[in-house]
This record gives C-alpha cells, sequence and structure tokens, in this order.
C-alpha cells in the first residue's frame, strides 16, 4: 500500500497570505494525484486532479504542482472561506488518502 | 448536475451487517464511463475508501476491508449498495458515496454524496 503523508498536520497562515501544503508519496504515483477541500459538516470537494488539473469551478488561486514522490497545493492569497482540511489522494494502485492538513486562520 | 444521496440506518449494533444505498440523479448510474465508490470517515478523522462498483456490477474492493464488504449496482433504480458485515465500533463514521471521475476505476472522486453517520453501538 501506498502511503501518503501530508504536511504539516496545522497550517495557521493570515488572510491575504501564501499557503503552500505539501503531501508526500511513499513510493511513485506519477501525476495521479488529487487534492480536496473539506470544510466542517460537509464531504470533500474536489480541486485538483492530475497532480495540477483544476476541477471545474475552482478558482485560480488554487494550484497544484509535483510529480513522482513530492506534491504541493498552493493558495495564492487565502480568503476567508478556504480555512478547510486539505486532503490528497493519490489512485495509482487502488486509493489512498493523506491524513490531512487544517488550514487555519492566524 | 450529478447529485448523489446516501441513506439507511444510523445506528447498527456490534457484529451485525451494515447496510446502505446511494441513489444516483441528475445522470445515468449505467453511463459505460464512470465507476461508482464508497469512502467513509470516522470522526475527527481522515478519509478511507471503502470500494467501487461498475454498472455492469465489477467490484474492486480495499485489501484492508475485502472479507466484510460486498457493492453491488440496481441501474433500474438507478442505486448502489453497500454491505459490511461483522461491525464493530472501529466501523463507526460519515459514510459517503461518490463518482469515480474518469474512465476507470483508478481515478479521483466528483461530486460526492453529503454523508451519513452510521454509529456501530448496542
Amino acid at each position: 500500500e501506498i502511503v501518503m503523508t501530508q504536511s504539516p498536520a496545522t497550517l495557521s497562515v493570515s488572510p491575504g497570505e501564501r499557503a503552500t501544503l505539501s503531501c508526500r508519496a511513499s513510493q511513485s504515483v506519477g501525476s495521479n494525484l488529487a487534492w480536496y477541500q473539506q470544510k466542517p459538516g460537509q464531504a470533500p470537494r474536489l480541486l485538483i486532479y492530475g497532480a495540477s488539473t483544476r476541477a471545474t469551478g475552482i478558482p485560480a488561486r488554487f494550484s497544484g504542482s509535483g510529480s513522482g514522490t513530492e506534491f504541493t497545493l498552493t493558495i495564492s492569497s487565502l480568503q476567508s472561506e478556504d480555512f478547510a482540511v486539505y486532503y490528497c489522494q493519490h489512485y495509482i494502485n487502488w486509493i489512498t488518502f493523506g491524513q490531512g492538513t487544517r488550514l487555519e486562520i492566524k | 448536475q450529478l447529485q448523489l444521496q446516501e441513506s439507511g440506518p444510523g445506528l447498527v449494533k456490534p457484529s451485525e451487517t451494515l447496510s446502505l444505498t446511494c441513489t444516483v440523479s441528475g445522470g445515468s448510474i449505467s453511463s459505460t464511463v464512470y465507476y461508482w465508490g464508497w469512502l467513509r470517515q470516522p470522526p475527527g478523522k481522515g478519509l478511507e475508501w471503502i470500494g467501487t462498483v461498475y454498472y455492469s456490477g465489477g467490484t474492486y474492493y480495499n485489501p484492508s476491508l475485502k472479507s466484510r464488504v460486498s457493492i453491488s449496482v440496481d441501474t433500474s433504480k438507478s442505486q448502489f449498495s453497500l454491505k459490511l458485515s461483522s461491525v464493530t465500533a472501529a466501523d463507526t463514521a460519515v459514510y459517503y458515496c461518490a463518482r469515480h471521475s474518469a474512465g476507470t476505476v483508478l481515478a479521483y472522486f466528483d461530486p460526492w454524496g453529503q454523508g451519513t453517520l452510521v454509529t456501530v453501538s448496542s
């Protein structure tokens, strides 16, 4: 099983600033990586797939990068609605998720 | 647009079988393009893929749950269902149904149902 490790567990950032979230795979997943945003009491929402392609309706301030074992989700200028938990997921052989990064207001 | 809705008992006794149904609306569950999955999230924890079904009935299961899971599809009702046997407190979670958004089981999920909390307790 491929283990996905996200860091940091919690990230404190001020509105308007940039947030950088990391996801590392225990072995290469190529570009078979997705990012999700989850707010309290809600289902996850797809943000990024193919490591860097924004899903339909996702604002341009969200961007994904990386390949192989190292991936990054960047939110360029944080809005109040962006404070949430973010998960990465690989889908190269079966499917596993990272444990999540909580993005909180500083 | 496509919508998914989970339904089923919110409380299941230990050692019994958890049964949930996902109803798909606004699109065809019989599409040859998409696969349909179940996932879960224990309270305060991360996400776990449980398994997936294709409209033809083909299934794919998380190896860690395979011995206890059964997923089926009823295209006439536009529904797919999850059964998880021999449940324990560790199976307490919010259960989500979702569509794999590519023509393969190896894909990301979009959209998701709103989720339903299932508690395992006597």
